[in-house]
């Protein structure tokens, strides 16, 4: 089975562009969430979504935002940039059924200059 | 609210047991998770622990749960080169879909 996929893996945008983040899960897992990773604030849960509804959403400005497909797959969308935004941006897919076992992809490295 | 706290490094020598402590806050927390993040990678799932264990073990990892004092541990036996990695401790809070994630423990083996 294929694993969690993201796109592109490397970024480089400048401050004020806006950028998309793409996920596609683990097939026929229906949760996918997505965090942020820096060194300085670790691991944030930005939100998550199921069967297309946001279900839960972290402590983020609402320059983050995302969608799901009915296909499972998400996107992620962040206006706006500012340099603080560089990060690593992780993906996780789950069954959304306990014991909510998160399957993470390698991550889009954003890079705001 | 609900926080995960671990200690940022650990050193140990290679075929020695490693111990990665942590700690959270938030009593409702369901299941309790160990995931291992290497260079480059994104994070992998190690194993995991209901609320209402006490213990796992899962070939040379062992997690140990204290609810009482809310302390999370995972033992690796015979700690190998391969095990050099950062170790992120993970609760499922007050909605078991959103992880709560400590700040990792970065592993080092020395010869």
């Amino acid at each position: 089975k294929a694993g969690v996929t993201q796109t592109p893996r490397y970024l480089i945008k400048t401050r004020g562009q806006q950028v998309t983040l793409s996920c596609s899960p683990i097939s026929g897992h229906r949760s996918v969430s997505w965090y942020q990773q820096t060194p300085g604030q670790g691991l944030q849960f930005l939100f998550e979504y199921f069967s297309e509804t946001q279900r839960n959403k972290g402590n983020f400005p609402g320059r983050f935002s995302g969608r799901q497909f009915s296909n499972s797959r998400s996107e992620m969308n962040v206006s706006t940039l500012e340099l603080g935004d560089s990060a690593l941006y992780l993906c996780a897919s789950s069954l959304a059924q306990r014991p909510y076992e998160q399957y993470f992809g390698p991550g889009t490295r954003l890079t705001v200059t | 609210g609900e926080d995960v706290e671990q200690s940022l490094f650990l050193s140990v020598r290679e075929g020695d047991s490693s111990v990665i402590n942590c700690t959270y806050t938030d009593s409702s927390s369901t299941y309790l998770y160990w995931y291992k993040q290497e260079p480059g990678a994104g994070l992998q799932l190690l194993t995991y622990i209901f609320s209402n264990m006490d213990m796992k073990q899962d070939q040379r990892l062992t997690v140990l749960l204290n609810k009482k004092d809310k302390h999370l541990s995972l033992r690796i036996a015979d700690t190998q080169t391969g095990d050099s990695a950062i170790y992120f401790c993970a609760e499922s809070g007050s909605s078991a879909s959103k992880i709560i994630f400590g700040s990792g423990t970065r592993l080092s083996i020395r010869p």
